[in-house]
């Protein structure tokens, strides 16, 4: 159980157009959604809080106009890189919260802008 | 400034010994726990958790950590090692006023050599 899917698993674009990560949980509803990004040999950064039916929580430095996420249900949540650029090539991971504290995590998106 | 250390980059040790990852937090309250894997090119794995109760946490693979409040630690051990044990693994703090976010470590890399 708490199983979170994310796709694609990579993908490759061109500098200036926009990308779409969908996370999903699958086999239970996610009261909170999270969206992280993770450079090589770092930790976890998280990017913003998604809540179903609300507006995201961004976190201080991260653009919200530059990544979008939209939290359509309690099972979906996606993130939309927009006019993309070689700087945001990163690995971006979701998760979904069921219990108190408990994240579960997506198998992550390699993300690489050409 | 609420912060999770995790004092070593790497950790070396021979297939069959134990193994001990260390984890030290900075947070106020009473925090909720957690340890995640992570191998290349994944999202992260829940470990397991501590909350409350009994400090020694029994969770996935083997693996157990022990909380400590009074050195506010919650280091990971295992009694065996196995090759297969080798990945990154993150430590993480839900301070007690968080909105369900979580607070990583920097990680660790474990390698396990046969």
């Amino acid at each position: 159980g708490a199983v979170v899917s994310q796709h694609p698993s990579w993908v490759i674009c061109k500098s200036g157009t926009s990308v779409k990560i969908e996370c999903r949980s699958l086999d239970f509803q996610a009261t909170t959604m999270f969206w992280y990004r993770q450079f090589p040999k770092q930790s976890l950064m998280l990017m913003a809080t998604s809540n179903e039916g609300s507006k995201a929580t961004y976190e201080q430095g991260v653009e919200k106009d530059k990544f979008l996420i939209n939290h359509a249900s309690l099972t979906l949540s996606t993130l939309t890189v927009t006019s993309a650029h070689p700087e945001d090539s990163s690995f971006y991971i979701c998760s979904a919260s069921l219990r108190i504290g408990e994240q579960y995590f997506g198998p992550g998106t390699r993300l690489t802008v050409t | 400034a609420q912060s999770v250390a995790q004092p070593e980059d790497q950790v070396n040790v021979a297939e069959g010994n134990p193994l001990t990852v260390k984890c030290t937090y900075s947070v106020s309250g009473n925090p909720y726990l957690f340890w995640y894997v992570q191998y290349p090119n994944r999202g992260l794995q829940f470990l397991l958790k501590y909350i409350t109760g009994d400090n020694l946490v029994k969770g996935s693979y083997g693996f157990e950590a022990e909380f400590n409040k009074s050195q506010t630690s919650f280091h990971l051990k295992k009694p065996s090692a196995l090759v297969s044990d080798s990945a990154l693994y993150f430590c993480a703090v839900r301070p007690q006023d968080s909105s369900y976010k979580l607070i990583f470590g920097s990680g660790t890399r474990l390698l396990v050599r046969p």
